[in-house]
């Protein structure tokens, strides 16, 4: 997708490990976010950053932290994976309300 | 809570026909209603978005209408097409909420040939 990649994007990793997912854009967009997308549930917003250092919570943030050092990436962290957390992960730009552009996902299975 | 309900789930469709999608939400204070695609492996795209001062909009075959008072909004797909077939999200924003989206629950769409 154009000015977003994610990695990795296909991960596998044990119950209570951390595991940190990247978000790396080029378009040099203000907002970054993170949605986890899961069977039945649509998209549901983890957490989102409107500019470096300044994050705040989405309505499923528990478990999960994020970062943000530099307009271009945007990290979120399981401190400590859990199974509930196999999901396909979505990073998401914007710039304004017109609309996102997704990335390509991460899918992640916690064993 | 659940802020944009989104039906119906799953939809099949001969090519050719019409599909329709609606979605209702609850909340008066969203100022953009998009609508996203996605394919199997792949992220939502933009597909088309409409604003609540207009009651329609309409893009090729898609078509979004918008009934403020009803707070509802829906997806027409005109000559449904088999490469059409894909999962349709309708989403809202506004409020001051940083541009936050969120979603309905999806609708997977079925286009036989």
């Amino acid at each position: 997708d154009a000015g977003i990649t994610q990695s990795p994007r296909h991960k596998v990793t044990e119950t209570g490990t951390p595991v940190t997912l990247r978000c790396h854009q080029t378009e040099n967009h203000r907002y970054m976010y993170w949605y986890r997308q899961d069977p039945g549930h649509g998209l549901r917003l983890i957490h989102y950053s409107y500019g470096v250092k300044d994050t705040d919570k989405g309505e499923v943030s528990d478990g999960y932290s994020v970062s943000r050092s530099k307009t271009e990436d945007f990290l979120l962290t399981l401190e400590s994976a859990t199974s509930s957390q196999t999901s396909v992960y979505f990073c998401a730009i914007s710039e304004s309300d017109y609309g996102y552009t997704f990335g390509s996902g991460t899918r992640l299975t916690v064993v | 809570q659940q802020q944009v309900k989104q039906s119906p789930q799953s939809l099949i469709v001969q090519k050719g026909g019409i599909s329709i999608i609606n979605c209702a939400y609850e909340n008066t204070a969203f100022d953009y209603f998009p609508w996203y695609q996605q394919f199997p492996g792949k992220g939502p795209a933009l597909l088309i978005a409409i604003r609540p001062d207009v009651s329609e909009k309409k893009e090729g075959r898609f078509t979004i209408s918008f009934n403020k008072s009803a707070k509802q909004f829906s997806l027409h797909i005109m000559d449904s097409q088999p490469g059409d077939s894909a999962t349709y999200f309708c989403a809202l924003t506004g409020g001051g909420s940083n541009y936050k989206l969120t979603f309905g629950k999806g609708t997977l769409l079925t286009v036989n040939p």
